[in-house]
């Protein structure tokens, strides 16, 4: 089955370390996105891809670091300068991302907590 | 800049009473427009969505939505709630032209009372 896999469902942070979440996807979709997500305020953006190589900061990117050296792969890392980590972490991909009328495409999550 | 409104964080109804969860946009330009929704502990998946042509759209779950563009409104609706129907929904906009974007609104988690 296509889909977009999330690993791990829950990850525990101690104090000034970097932690990687993993998003993998087999739909063939060139675009991908890493959303925050926090009670009472929805999704923010924090980096998105629209091919590979190649990645754009979104609305809260500091903090965060990606890479995407696969079509399939848009990992995120958590760095210590991530001062509130808290938070479920949603990964998306879409078939462009050109032309803005495209579905977003999600993956179960990982909950971020720190120790 | 574009923006969406989502009235009311909580909404509850009976089981069999209408569902009408409110949204709200502000676009500059002719926008398109989401209703995901999210059950708990999972990723989000498309209900409907509206770019053009017919201004009701139909989507999954016997959830619709119309676009209103003299009120600048796409707000979804259900004639029946179900149980399964308890789960927090996110309307958002994205642009038509230029750099893509999705906007999300905060949410509204509704619950279904037996």
């Amino acid at each position: 089955d296509g889909g977009i896999t999330q690993s791990p469902k829950y990850l525990f942070r101690k104090e000034g370390q970097n932690v990687t979440l993993s998003c993998e996807q087999n739909l063939n979709h060139d675009a991908m996105y890493w959303y925050r997500q926090d009670p009472g305020q929805g999704l923010r953006l924090i980096y998105y891809s629209q091919i590979v190589n190649d990645f754009q900061k979104g609305d809260i990117a500091e903090g965060y670091s990606v890479s995407r050296e696969k079509k399939e792969s848009f990992p995120l890392t958590v760095t210590s300068a991530q001062k509130n980590p808290t938070a479920f972490y949603l990964c998306a991909s879409s078939i462009d991302g050109s032309g803005g009328l495209e579905t977003q495409y999600f993956g179960p999550g990982t909950r971020l907590l720190v120790l | 800049a574009q923006s969406v409104t989502q009235l009311g964080s909580h909404v509850s109804v009976s089981e069999g009473a209408l569902v009408l969860l409110r949204c709200n946009y502000s676009s500059s330009v002719p926008p398109y427009l989401f209703w995901y929704v999210q059950y708990p502990n999972q990723g989000l998946q498309l209900l409907l969505k509206y770019t053009t042509g017919a201004t009701l759209v139909k989507g999954i779950n016997g959830f619709e939505a119309e676009f209103k563009k003299s009120e600048t409104s796409f707000h979804l609706t259900k004639p029946s709630a179900h149980m399964s129907d308890a789960a927090e929904y996110f309307c958002a906009v994205t642009r038509t032209s230029g750099t893509y974007k999705y906007i999300f609104g905060t949410g509204t988690r509704l619950k279904v009372l037996a």
